[in-house]
């Protein structure tokens, strides 16, 4: 299957600070993007939908101010946290699809985020 | 709206057989998938379903009934690394999927 690599894999950062991740697609082209938060022992939460070149769509009750979504090419998205909190910290994973009508996504391997 | 339900925890025997049901909600359907996830890791897939009926796939099948809103996934000759969680998630009508919350599978000798 296609491979989506995301970085870094885990990272502890001072409350107040901003935090990048990065999700690639490997070996394929990924027009939609989709990142996910997920706190212990709960299900994946859909946090936004990317798509290349356009501004992402958030899910209800997600800040957008808060979590950036960039994705400026067919083979990268970021997620920055920024002014981290806390209450930030969780397990954020990346998926991509290489078309909407696409039925398998591809995952990263995930980031842990620990905001001290 | 969506809803999805599958239990929360299952205990098993090392070399037998385990059944994890899922139960759905939706009004609109492109597939259901199952997905195994360790402990700090992504979700890996297992195996997607959109017509009725059984798909064997090695150890792991999966069964989806579409008007009983019903899927199982089936795994046989328990090995310890199938301690797990097992999440079912709905393909909606935008290609996008609701997951489950997920059924942690514990495996004893």
């Amino acid at each position: 299957g296609a491979v989506v690599s995301q970085h870094p894999s885990w990272v502890i950062c001072k409350s107040g600070t901003s935090v990048k991740i990065e999700c690639r697609s490997l070996d394929f082209q990924a027009t939609t993007m989709f990142w996910y938060r997920q706190f212990p022992k709960q299900s994946l939460m859909l946090m936004a939908t990317s798509n290349e070149g356009s501004k992402a769509t958030y899910e209800q009750g997600v800040e957008k101010d808060k979590f950036l979504i960039n994705h400026a090419s067919l083979t990268l998205s970021t997620l920055t946290v920024t002014s981290a909190h806390p209450e930030d910290s969780s397990f954020y994973i990346c998926s991509a699809k290489t078309m909407a009508g696409d039925t398998e996504a591809f995952f990263g391997q995930g980031t842990r985020l620990t905001v001290v | 709206g969506q809803n999805i339900d599958q239990p929360t925890e299952m205990t098993a025997t090392e070399g037998a057989i385990v059944q994890i049901n899922c139960t759905y909600q939706t009004s609109g359907f492109n597939g259901l998938f199952w997905y195994q996830q360790h402990a700090g890791e992504a979700p890996t897939f297992l195996s997607y379903n959109v017509l009725d009926g059984l798909e064997e796939k090695g150890r792991f099948s999966s069964f989806l009934s579409r008007s009983k809103g019903y899927s199982y996934l089936l795994l046989k000759e328990l090995q310890m690394k199938d301690s797990a969680s097992y999440l079912c998630a709905l393909m909606d009508s935008n290609y996008q999927l609701i997951w489950g919350a997920g059924t942690k599978l514990i495996i004893k000798p």
